[in-house]
């Protein structure tokens, strides 16, 4: 149980493109996921907590414009970078809480999505 | 501030024992998680604390102080497979996570 996918699990776009990421949680329901970002060799980033059916909450330093979050459904949240630029390649991962947890419950984590922005 | 420490990287003998530890000082309180990435892939979870004690896990086990703002993951009986980055998060009183940097361990035959 508890399984998180990612979609797509690699992607190379050309610079002022726009990169749409899916994160879905597979067997059970999530009103909160989390988008993160990881540097090589650096630690875990968290870009924002989706809610579903609200806005995102971003973290500070994040342009909330630049990389658009909906959570549409209790399974679906989707992370769009729009304008990529090189600084913006990095590993994107998501994670998910389940709706029948506490808030202190384990985030289970989707396997990432490699961004190579040229 | 809030604040998550562990060492950078460790090494250890297959087959051997080695502890990880972190210290954390956060605003509120409301667990210790300990995650595993291997290299290039998401983290995967290990363990959970929020009271204090040892939980044992298998081979993995994760003890928790909270009056010393302190926790450590054990493994035991190490194997190749276990190398790879150990991620220690703290709960807020915010329930968000504060991450740790992640401390590197690689296995030596």
């Amino acid at each position: 149980g508890a399984v998180v996918s990612q979609h797509p699990s690699w992607v190379i776009c050309k610079s002022g493109t726009s990169v749409k990421i899916e994160c879905r949680s597979l067997d059970f329901q999530a009103t909160t996921m989390f988008w993160y970002r990881q540097f090589p060799k650096q630690s875990l980033m968290l870009m924002a907590t989706s809610n579903e059916g609200s806005k995102a909450t971003y973290e500070q330093g994040v342009e909330k414009d630049k990389f658009l979050i909906n959570h549409a459904s209790l399974t679906l949240s989707t992370l769009t970078v729009t304008s990529a630029h090189p600084e913006d390649s990095s590993f994107y991962i998501c994670s998910a809480r389940d709706i029948l947890a506490g808030p202190t419950d384990t985030q289970y984590f989707g396997p990432g999505t490699r961004l190579t922005v040229l | 501030g809030q604040n998550i420490d562990q060492p950078t990287e460790m090494t250890a003998t297959e087959g051997a024992i080695v502890q990880i530890n972190c210290t954390y000082q956060t605003s509120g309180f409301n667990g210790l998680f300990w995650y595993q990435q291997h290299a290039g892939e998401a983290p995967t979870f290990l363990s959970y604390n929020v009271l204090d004690g040892l939980e044992e896990k298998g081979r993995f086990s994760s003890f928790l102080s909270r009056s010393k703002g302190y926790s450590y993951l054990l493994l035991k009986e190490l194997q190749m497979k276990d190398s790879a980055s150990y991620l220690c998060a703290a709960s807020d009183s915010n329930y968000q996570l504060i991450w740790g940097a992640g401390t590197k361990l690689i296995i030596k035959p």
